[in-house]
């Protein structure tokens, strides 16, 4: 069965901190990966994508993340966190071509300490 | 990227009465879909509303419940029909832009409903 599994439910660090996020996902073929944030009250927003090619992706806000095939991982990570992203991260997958069916995992949750 | 919203923002609702959400794009998109966030919950999908045919429904979802209607290319509406306060969720619609966002989809703000 098609799965994504967040297996953090809630992450605290601190301003400055260094960030990973885990997201493994189970999929029938090479899926195309997401990563949305949706801050209080707000709609979700693409940090970045996955389709094909270098594995280490570039997203908005400074945000990456790294494709392992091997691990059917896709985690998110960030340098140095910063107070306002504060926010539920969403990692998602879908099916390469066609049209983008999106699984959600369950969301990790991050607050950041001042 | 396009540019969605959705109307209303938030209602407050009686059991058994229905509530029709609208979503509204600023450009023509082929695909659009709408999700359900029950609360602290992850997304998921309840249907797919492509212009011109009938929407496609996932499992547990059925369009008595959630009729949905896609008139064009730029507007969907999703109802929910006859609700109790399970239905209290915060509901999606997303839209796949195509072109150089081909496979991404753009969410709306969201609608929060509550039902007593």
């Amino acid at each position: 069965a098609q799965s994504v599994t967040q297996p953090d439910i809630h992450i605290t660090v601190s301003e400055g901190a260094s960030l990973e996020l885990r997201c493994n996902y189970s999929y029938g073929a090479t899926p195309y990966l997401f990563w949305y944030v949706q801050s209080p009250g707000q709609g979700l927003q693409l940090l970045l994508k996955y389709f094909s090619g270098d594995t280490l992706v570039q997203g908005i806000k400074g945000f990456e993340a790294e494709f392992k095939r091997s691990q059917s991982s896709f985690n998110l990570r960030k340098p140095s966190v910063h107070w306002s992203d504060a926010a539920e991260y969403f990692c998602a997958v879908g099916p390469s071509g066609g049209y983008n069916k999106l699984i959600f995992g369950a969301g990790t949750r991050l607050a950041v300490h001042p | 990227s396009a540019v969605i919203s959705q109307k209303p923002s938030r209602d407050i609702c009686q059991r058994g009465t229905s509530l029709t959400i609208q979503c509204q794009v600023d450009s023509q998109v082929t695909m659009m879909f709408w999700y359900r966030q029950q609360p602290g919950q992850s997304l998921t999908l309840i249907a797919t509303a492509n212009q011109g045919s009938e929407a496609t429904y996932e499992s547990g979802f059925v369009i008595d419940k959630f009729p949905i209607s896609r008139p064009n290319l730029t507007f969907s509406t999703l109802t929910v029909s006859n609700m109790s306060p399970e239905d209290s969720s915060i509901y999606l619609c997303s839209v796949e832009d195509g072109g150089q966002h081909y496979n991404e989809q753009f969410f709306g703000p969201g609608t929060r409903l509550t039902v007593l």
